[in-house]
């Protein structure tokens, strides 16, 4: 059973650090990753998808990568600012299911601080 | 990204009573929808998976007599929780995508449910 895992849980920055999120898979069997980010009360806002024969992707500040075979995706977020503090959760699609179906990590809250 | 819209934001109800939620897929036709939950600080719980025209597939421990999931047209799922008590209340996200199991997936803006 595939299962997911986020650390750190909480992180606070001052404005302007560059950080890393991290995210472990069990199962390297994946068809892809991708990274969230949620605002209190609100859904969920798609930042970036990592396709399982991708090694990362970018996005403006942000940059992901993704090392299937050691089950591990990490999320780059280069010059934070305080709009940046959301909790970000990350999720695979195992291949044992044909649904498509996301697995979420628990996320990490991060704060950053102006 | 594509657009899925989820209505209502939010809603209070008085025990006993049931509530319907839709999402909808505004600008792609969604072969497949997912209805998660989720509690405070907590992560998303998948609850249950609908494809158009078919049955939804249930998670283990829902209980599908009581959160009723139709998938009727390929841009519209509801999800209606029938005798709804005050421990059912939550956050309520449904997720849609197109096409086969590796495309991306997007959200609605989810359903805040109070059962009083």
């Amino acid at each position: 059973k595939q299962e997911v895992t986020q650390i750190p849980a909480a992180l606070s920055v001052p404005e302007g650090e560059n950080l890393v999120l991290n995210c472990s898979f069990t199962d390297s069997a994946i068809y892809n990753l991708q990274w969230f980010r949620q605002d209190p009360g609100k859904g969920l806002t798609s930042l970036l998808l990592i396709q399982s024969s991708q090694r990362e992707q970018t996005s403006g500040r942000l940059n992901a990568s993704l090392d299937k075979s050691s089950g591990r995706s990490t999320l780059y977020i280069a010059a934070s600012q305080p709009g940046d503090s959301a909790t970000y959760l990350c999720a695979v699609i195992p291949q044992y299911n044909q649904g498509g179906k996301l697995i979420f990590g628990q996320g990490t809250e991060l704060s950053v601080k102006p | 990204g594509a657009v899925v819209s989820q209505h209502p934001s939010w809603v209070i109800c008085k025990s006993g009573t049931s509530v319907k939620i839709e999402c909808r897929s505004l600008d792609f036709q969604a072969t497949t929808m997912f209805w998660y939950r989720q509690f405070p600080k907590q992560s998303l719980m998948l609850m249950a998976t609908s494809n158009e025209g078919s049955k939804a597939t249930y998670e283990q421990g829902v209980e599908k007599d009581k959160f009723l999931i139709n998938h009727a047209s390929l841009t519209l799922s509801t999800l209606t929780v029938t005798s709804a008590h005050p421990e059912d209340s939550s956050f309520y996200i449904c997720s849609a995508k197109q096409g086969s199991a590796n495309t991306e997936a997007f959200f609605g803006q989810g359903t805040r449910l109070t059962v009083v």
